[in-house]
């Protein structure tokens, strides 16, 4: 089933404390995103990848890292994390050729 | 400023009429704009593309528009039923088609 897979799915943390949310995709997509929704700001994108080793920033990369290392991979690393990075995060994927995305089922991070 | 606004947060129809949301974009020049469907706690699922040269899109009971010059997009449930209550998200490709911009959502409740 071609899908995105996210993990965890919950995690509650503290302040600090280095975390690694993971986000895998098996339908060979060339681009991978990563978004926070939070309520009353929609989603907001942090950093997407537009193919190995290639990376940016969106429009809220304040506090967050990621790597693309393999096609199929896109961790997002919170090297320090603080109570305002609290949310919902999505990851995504498409191909360059297409342009809908494909969501995983979401990650609920509350940072204490 | 760049801006994306969904023409409310909530929207109520009764089951059968059509429902009718909007999307209005300032300073942005997207090739096309997307539509997604967002359940409680899941991922957003694409619904439509219409591209900014295309006038009208339909798939099954859905139709979306695309007035470039007025930038704004409608998107249209015809023969609406309770299943397709949920939040509805705009989107469009903002820098060169590498990211992503979401509007802030519409939840669209139809009652029975």
């Amino acid at each position: 089933e071609a899908q995105v897979t996210q993990n965890p799915r919950y995690l509650i943390t503290v302040t600090g404390k280095k975390l690694t949310v993971t986000c895998s995709q098996n339908m060979n997509h060339e681009y991978m995103s990563w978004y926070r929704q939070d309520p009353g700001l929609g989603l907001r994108q942090i950093y997407y990848s537009m193919n190995v080793e290639v990376t940016d920033k969106g429009d809220v990369p304040e506090g967050y890292k990621v790597s693309r290392k393999e096609k199929r991979n896109f961790p997002l690393i919170l090297e320090s994390p603080s109570p305002n990075q609290t949310s919902l995060y999505f990851c995504a994927s498409r191909t360059t050729s297409r342009n809908e995305q494909f969501f995983g089922p979401g990650t609920r991070l509350t940072v204490l | 400023s760049q801006k994306i606004e969904q023409n409310s947060e909530a929207l109520n129809i009764q089951e059968g009429k059509t429902a009718t949301l909007t999307c209005n974009y300032t300073n942005y020049s997207p090739a096309y704009l997307q539509w997604y469907r967002q359940d409680p706690g899941r991922g957003p699922v694409f619904l439509l593309l219409i591209r900014e040269n295309e006038k009208e899109k339909r798939k099954e009971r859905l139709k979306v528009t695309f007035d470039t010059t007025l930038k704004q997009s409608l998107f249209h449930i015809t023969a609406s039923q309770p299943a397709d209550s949920a939040t509805y998200l705009c989107a469009l490709l903002n820098n060169y088609g590498q990211n992503f911009v979401f509007g802030p959502g519409t939840r669209l409740s139809v009652l029975p």
